[in-house]
C-alpha cells in the first residue's frame, strides 16, 4: 500500500524556521495537503494543493514541492505553532487517500 | 457556519457492530464528497472511507468488507456502519468534508470526533 513518510519530530527555537518534509512516490502526480493538530482538537488545514494557504492561516506557513518530496515551512515559529503536523495525499490513481505518520513540532 | 457533528461512538465487544452518524449543517451537503478519518490514541490519522456526491464509495484494505459508508442528503447526514469490529478499530472517528473549487481535494472542515472503543 502507498505510504507517505514524515520525520517523527522536529524541534526549533522561537523565531527560527521549521521545515517538515513528506515523501511519497506519487507526490509528483498528486497534490499534498498539510494539517495542524493540537492536543484534544480536530485537525486544521494549513496548506492545500502543495503551496496554497487557506484564509485565516498566518503567512508564516508555506508549502513547497520538489519531485517526490513536499515541505511545510513555518517561518518565525511561535510557541502556539507547537503541534502535530500531518501531510495527506492520494495514491497514483487518485482513488485512495493516505496520511503521513505525523511530525511533532516542538518549540524549545 | 459549517458544522460537522459526529455521534454514535461507544464501547462495543470484539466482533460487534456500531453505526456512526455525522450531522452536517451550514452548507449544501449533497454537493460535497465526505470522508471518515480515524485516530487511535497517541497515533496518527488514518483514512477510513469516502463517499462521492454520486454515492460512489472507497475504502482502504484495512476496513474493506467490514465498514460501509453511506449518506442521506435529505437529512444532511453521513454514516459509517462498522461490522466485525476488532481491537485495532479503537479510535476517535472524524467525519471530514472535501473542499470545493480552489479547495478541491482538501479536508477543509472536520468534526470534533466520536470515540469508538472495541473491548471485551
Amino acid at each position: 500500500s502507498y505510504e507517505l513518510t514524515q520525520p517523527p519530530s522536529v524541534s526549533v527555537s522561537p523565531g527560527q524556521t521549521a521545515r517538515i518534509t513528506c515523501s511519497g512516490d506519487a507526490l509528483p502526480k498528486q497534490y499534498a495537503y498539510w494539517y495542524q493538530q493540537k492536543p484534544g482538537q480536530a485537525p486544521v488545514l494549513v496548506i492545500y494543493k502543495d503551496s496554497e494557504r487557506p484564509s485565516g492561516i498566518p503567512e508564516r506557513f508555506s508549502g513547497s514541492s520538489s519531485g517526490t518530496t513536499v515541505t511545510l515551512t513555518i517561518s518565525g515559529v511561535q510557541a502556539e505553532d507547537e503541534a502535530d503536523y500531518y501531510c495527506q495525499s492520494a495514491d497514483s490513481s487518485g482513488t485512495y487517500e493516505v496520511f503521513g505518520g505525523g511530525t511533532k513540532l516542538t518549540v524549545l | 457556519e459549517v458544522q460537522l457533528v459526529e455521534s454514535g461512538g461507544g464501547l462495543v465487544q470484539p466482533g460487534g457492530s456500531l453505526r456512526l452518524s455525522c450531522a452536517a449543517s451550514g452548507f449544501t451537503f449533497s454537493s460535497y464528497d465526505m470522508h471518515w478519518v480515524r485516530q487511535a490514541t497517541g497515533k496518527g490519522l488514518e483514512w477510513v472511507s469516502a463517499i462521492g456526491t454520486a454515492g460512489d464509495t472507497y475504502y482502504p484494505g484495512s476496513v474493506k468488507g467490514r465498514f460501509t459508508i453511506s449518506r442521506e442528503n435529505a437529512k444532511n447526514s453521513l454514516y459509517l456502519q462498522m461490522n466485525s469490529l476488532r481491537a485495532g478499530d479503537t479510535a476517535v472517528y472524524y467525519c471530514a468534508r472535501v473542499g470545493y473549487g480552489s479547495y478541491e481535494g482538501a479536508f477543509d472542515y472536520w468534526g470534533q470526533g466520536t470515540l469508538v472503543t472495541v473491548s471485551s
